[in-house]
């Protein structure tokens, strides 16, 4: 089974700086990877994904993230964030095909905090 | 589009209680799933349904009931509520072919005493 790593709980960062979340899986043939982000107390909404082509994927608010597949890592980047970017931060990889759908495996989660 | 509601927002119930987390989706979604977020364990999948009439299990299934009558609804049973069923439960939703995005809930925060 997947497993994915993010090992940093919390992040705090100051506003303008660049800041990078770190994500771990566990290898596999082929990978689906994603970001989500979750605003206080409001559900995940997708940030970026990886499926495949250039390793480089840029998403929404700025964010970009790298798929490096020998090192197993998918690492979140912002060259500068602002207050709003305040939130958690998901890495997700999605399983293998079973019982008719794929599922997907969650980090434990980032806490970006951007002070002023 | 109202995407996927869950209701209610916040609930608080005694240990032994029972009661139903609600999930919709307006978006013709064959697959829908019920998540727990902890702190400090990310989200775990409870139970998942590939279309009305078919549900499985996710990584953390005990306690909790689910069913699927119907494309749109998705409900989350908790037969006997427990101090460690407290938690943070999200309802999701996405096409089953190919890659499709996850839609989410904006969550239910279940407070067991």
């Amino acid at each position: 089974a997947q497993s994915v790593t993010q090992l940093d709980s919390q992040v705090p960062v100051f506003e303008e700086a660049p800041v990078e979340l770190r994500c771990n899986y566990s290898s596999s043939v082929s990978v689906y990877l994603f970001w989500y982000v979750q605003y206080p107390n409001q559900g995940l909404q997708l940030l970026l994904k990886y499926l495949s082509g250039s390793t480089l994927v840029k998403g929404i608010n700025g964010f970009e993230a790298e798929f490096n597949k020998s090192q197993t890592s998918f690492h979140l980047r912002k060259p500068s964030v602002h207050i709003s970017d305040t939130a958690e931060y998901f890495c997700a990889v999605r399983e293998g095909y079973t019982s008719g759908t794929y599922k997907y495996i969650f980090g434990t989660g980032t806490r970006l905090k951007v002070l002023a | 589009n109202a995407g996927v509601t869950q209701t209610p927002k916040f609930q608080v119930l005694k240990t032994g209680q029972s009661m139903t987390l609600q999930c919709a989706q307006d978006m013709n979604h064959e697959y829908m799933s019920w998540y727990r977020q902890d702190p400090g364990m990310g989200l775990r999948l409870i139970h998942y349904s590939v279309g009305a009439g078919i549900t499985d299990q996710g990584e953390v299934p005990n306690g909790y009931n689910v069913s699927r009558s119907t494309t749109e609804d998705f409900p989350l049973r908790l037969l006997s509520a427990a101090p460690s069923q407290t938690s943070v439960y999200f309802c999701a939703s996405k096409r089953t072919s190919g890659y499709n995005e996850q839609f989410f809930g904006p969550g239910t925060r279940l407070t067991v005493l």
